[in-house]
């Protein structure tokens, strides 16, 4: 069964760091590329990263570049992603995604900034 | 970036009957066109990928149209559990972009 298994998500105060993790089995992961979406309460969806299956393309829209990286390690299976400089406006639902559509989410992970 | 454009915004229909959600994006995206379903409470779902392929375990009452800049969903003789919000994405450029989401209540 394919199944992306999202973690790390906490409360943190503004200006903060914080690193969410997506634990991956069911398809040969090193294949693949990944992405996170993000979903502010009761609003749409969100691209804030993508990662090609080596590992060695990363892209970020405006809103998180300089602050969000993502990585991946191929061996364990996993994706991460690294979130400083928190904001009020990070606060959101952070779903781990398969490939360029997007075909297989995770259950999410919920990041809260706030004081 | 590309702007992705959905109407309506929300839409309200009965059970049995028949549904289109449009989709404009600001320039040519060819058919890099997915869609998804995302219910209340729960991580979104692939419907569509391509502008017109099923994805794999969707049901056949989905179907996707279009090419270039405007698209649509068609939803056929609707049950209870497809009433959720319905999303478009363009994965034309290196920065996808979602639209705002339909939302289809049950009138």
């Amino acid at each position: 069964e394919v199944q992306l298994v999202e973690s790390g998500g906490a409360l943190v105060q503004p200006g903060g760091s914080l690193r969410l993790s997506c634990a991956v089995s069911g398809f040969p992961f090193e294949n693949y590329e990944m992405n996170w979406v993000r979903q502010a309460p009761g609003k749409g969806l969100e691209w804030v990263s993508y990662i090609s299956s080596g590992g060695t393309t990363k892209y970020y829209p405006d809103s998180v570049k300089g602050r969000f990286t993502i990585s991946r390690d191929n061996a364990n299976k996993s994706v991460y992603l690294q979130m400083n400089s928190l904001r009020a406006d990070d606060t959101a639902i952070y779903y781990c995604v398969r490939n360029d559509i997007l075909d297989i989410w995770g259950q999410g992970t919920m990041v809260t900034v706030s004081s | 970036d590309i702007q992705m454009t959905q109407s309506p915004s929300a839409l309200s229909a009965s059970v049995g009957d028949r549904v289109t959600i449009t989709c404009r994006a600001s320039q040519g995206i060819k058919n890099y066109l997915a869609w998804f379903q995302q219910l209340p409470g729960k991580a979104p779902k692939s419907l569509i990928y391509a502008a017109t392929t099923l994805q794999s375990g969707a049901p056949s009452k989905f179907s996707g149209s279009g090419y270039g800049t405007d698209f649509t969903l068609t939803i056929t003789s609707l049950q209870p559990e497809d009433f959720a919000t319905y999303y478009c994405l363009q994965y034309y450029t290196n920065f996808p972009t979602f639209g705002q989401g339909t939302r289809l209540e049950i009138k």
